[in-house]
């Protein structure tokens, strides 16, 4: 079956530096969506990407959907402490199934 | 307001007390699923719903039940609850199966 790994699974980084979530799938996808999960809260959705190679950005924000379609990345520029959170991935493959990434679980320290 | 609600929000049961989760949404919403998140693990698809009676299942459906009578809800059963489904349960909604899903608040179970 599809599988969506996320790499990495954990990051601490200092609030202003840069963070970047990956995520692969095994197979082609149709569309790739982000989500976000507050500590103790529901995922949320950020974006949907449906092209290949397509770019979107969300203020400090930046999300790409490879080539292939069977990768993407989420890019936070200059992190704050409210990005912390859980980011998921979440891939369609060709039918009505939604397999979701692993997650990146980001910590921003003050 | 929009929402997805899920009941009960936490539950402490015992192995094989047959338990039922309720999920309902106000948004006419014909997409709904059930998720379980385990650590390290992400979030995992127990059953989807296409519309009313249609169900399908998802990557982890051993052990669950779901149905769809109606368009509103779409309840989770487990019939004889074992620990291996001691989570954190999320019901979401869509408005179809491409777009953006809506969650629930989560009903963290736990099976002794």
């Amino acid at each position: 079956g599809q599988q969506v790994m996320q790499i990495p699974q954990y990051q601490h980084v200092q609030e202003g530096e840069d963070f970047t979530t990956y995520c692969n799938s095994s197979t082609t996808l149709s569309n790739i969506q982000w989500y976000k999960q507050r500590p103790g809260g529901h995922p949320v959705f950020l974006i949907q990407l449906v092209k290949s190679g397509e770019v979107k950005k969300q203020k400090r924000l930046t999300f790409q959907f490879g080539e292939a379609k069977k990768n993407s990345s989420l890019h936070i520029t200059a992190t704050q402490t409210t990005d912390v959170g859980t980011y998921f991935c979440a891939g369609r493959g060709g039918y009505q199934k939604v397999t979701f990434g692993t997650g990146t679980k980001l910590q921003v320290i003050p | 307001e929009a929402q997805v609600t899920q009941n009960p929000r936490y539950l402490i049961t015992v192995t094989g007390k047959k338990l039922t989760v309720t999920c309902s949404q106000n948004m006419n919403h014909e997409y709904m699923s059930w998720y379980r998140q385990d650590p390290g693990l992400g979030l995992r698809q127990i059953y989807y719903s296409m519309n009313v009676e249609v169900t399908d299942k998802g990557d982890v459906p051993e052990g669950y039940k779901v149905s769809r009578k109606e368009k509103r809800n779409f309840p989770l059963i487990l019939e004889s609850p074992s620990p291996n489904q001691t989570s954190l349960y999320f019901c979401a909604s869509s408005s179809g199966h491409i777009y953006e899903q809506y969650f629930g608040p989560g009903t963290r179970l736990t099976v002794t």
